[in-house]
């Protein structure tokens, strides 16, 4: 165990379903990040929070939306998604925002979108 | 172009054996460079983390070395065990950028153990 938990682990959701997945973090950091990962594709950044503020937002569509409610907990929002969103989303924590310190992952979502 | 490249892409070795995986990059300002495990379902979890003046850091039975001068590393996996079937990924930190501009990831080498 990591220390950063994960909900749903599995997803199945069509194109004009709303759903949201959890991350939640039990290590006390101030920084978390979402994560895609498709097939044979590296690790996509998508989003950065630090103490509850977005920090960063990568080119990521507007039908993903981020929510921070406090430095332990951490949301992605979706809805009218494409069969081209199913990955595998990943969240991470790590104590700052900064390139030394390391990140923790959780185990991921499995979305698929039909 | 900043890059992280990982050979081989996937490896099959017997239990017990040994095992080399490579990983190449340009990123640069370099910062440091980390090698991650991750096992089938679950979230990547770090092994070791090198910064410039490191050459070699070793965690149990993997051993990671960097050449910074080359731009290359390796992770080293003695006495290989069934459990060690996972994804290995190098991820590389820039000196400077933004936070989404300073990591780089690799896509992984797919390790799998046999008996």
């Amino acid at each position: 165990e990591t220390g950063v938990t994960q909900t749903p682990r599995h997803l199945v959701m069509g194109m004009t379903n709303k759903k949201s997945l959890k991350c939640e973090q039990h290590l006390g950091h101030n920084a978390m990040y979402w994560y895609k990962q498709s097939a044979k594709k590296p690790l996509e950044l998508m989003f950065v929070y630090s103490l509850e503020e977005r920090v960063e937002n990568n080119s990521v569509p507007s039908r993903f939306s981020p929510e921070c409610p406090n430095s332990s907990h951490l949301f992605l929002h979706l809805h009218t998604l494409q069969p081209e969103d199913s990955a595998l989303y990943l969240c991470a924590s790590s104590q700052e925002v900064e390139r030394g310190y390391e990140q923790y992952f959780g185990p991921g979502t499995r979305l698929t979108v039909t | 172009k900043n890059q992280v490249e990982q050979s081989p892409q996937s490896l099959i070795i017997l239990e017990g054996k040994n095992c080399t995986l490579q990983c190449n990059y340009t990123v640069s300002p370099f910062s440091n460079l980390r090698w991650y495990k991750q096992d089938t379902g679950r979230g990547p979890v770090s092994l070791t983390i090198m910064t410039f003046s490191e050459n070699t850091k070793s965690n149990g039975r993997y051993t990671a070395t960097l050449d910074a001068d080359t731009k290359q590393s390796s992770l080293h996996i003695t006495a290989s065990q069934l459990s060690d079937s996972a994804s290995y990924i190098c991820v590389v930190s820039a000196d400077r950028g933004s936070t989404l501009g300073r990591l780089y990831f690799g896509r992984g080498t797919q390790l799998t153990v046999w008996p």
